[in-house]
């Protein structure tokens, strides 16, 4: 299986400052079909997740713009711009290249 | 508006066995692929299962592969996973999910699996 592996692991911002957590595959994420098939998912604390970015820099449906997304191969960033209370909670990666899908361990974002 | 709500999770034995629903609604059910995704306590999320929208292509994870079965039925928007053989480590919060671009748009809220004597 494909390992992802995020850091950091905890990620302690202050308000209106930004952000960025780094996901690194084992192999790269480049499908076949041109295609890379990276995303980003956020967990806020007792909620499902919830999709930010799909295909390494797409933002979901009613994402605000602060979220990017970037990368290429192997190593992608998620970065927020400038980091708002509401965006506390643990932040996944995903890929979907290679069979089974596989997540990062997670990052946990809060507030210093 | 899409939803897709959870239901027949709860406390079980080792051994024992469980089926959880997920009933869809706010879309073509039948156009989608749906995947079952697990969370144990304060872990992070695991892929279990997915199927396509007809129901005729099947995945699994290998933790559960030969223990658990996923299914759905079009006419009624529902997907299914039958969980048998249940151990301690299937303990989990389980999450119905549509699948988007080799992501996931949409998830319900989750039903809790205990597993244990």
């Amino acid at each position: 299986d494909i390992v992802m592996t995020q850091t950091p692991l905890s990620s302690p911002v202050t308000l209106g400052q930004p952000a960025s957590i780094s996901c690194r595959s084992s192999q790269s994420l480049v499908h076949s079909d041109g295609n890379t098939y990276l995303s980003w998912l956020q967990q806020r604390p007792g909620q499902p997740p919830r999709l930010l970015l799909y295909k390494i820099s797409n933002r979901f449906s009613g994402v605000p713009d602060r979220f990017s997304g970037s990368g290429a191969g192997t190593d992608f960033t998620l970065k927020i711009s400038r980091v708002e209370a509401e965006d506390v909670g643990v932040y996944y990666c995903m890929q979907a290249t290679h069979f089974p899908r596989t997540f990062g361990q997670g990052t946990k974002v809060e507030i210093k | 508006e899409v939803q897709l709500v959870e239901s027949g999770g709860g406390l079980v034995q080792p051994g024992g066995s469980l089926r959880l629903s997920c009933a869809a609604s706010g879309f073509t059910f039948s156009s989608y692929w749906m995947h079952w995704v697990r969370q144990a306590p304060g872990k992070g999320l695991v892929w279990v299962s997915h199927i396509n929208g007809d129901g005729s292509n099947t995945n699994y994870a290998d933790s559960v592969k030969g223990r658990f079965t996923i299914s759905r039925d079009n006419a009624k928007n529902t997907l299914y996973l039958q969980m048998n053989s249940l151990r301690a480590d299937d303990t989990a919060v389980y999450y119905c999910a549509r699948d988007f671009h080799g992501s996931y748009d949409y998830w319900g809220q989750g039903t809790l699996v205990s597993v244990s004597s």
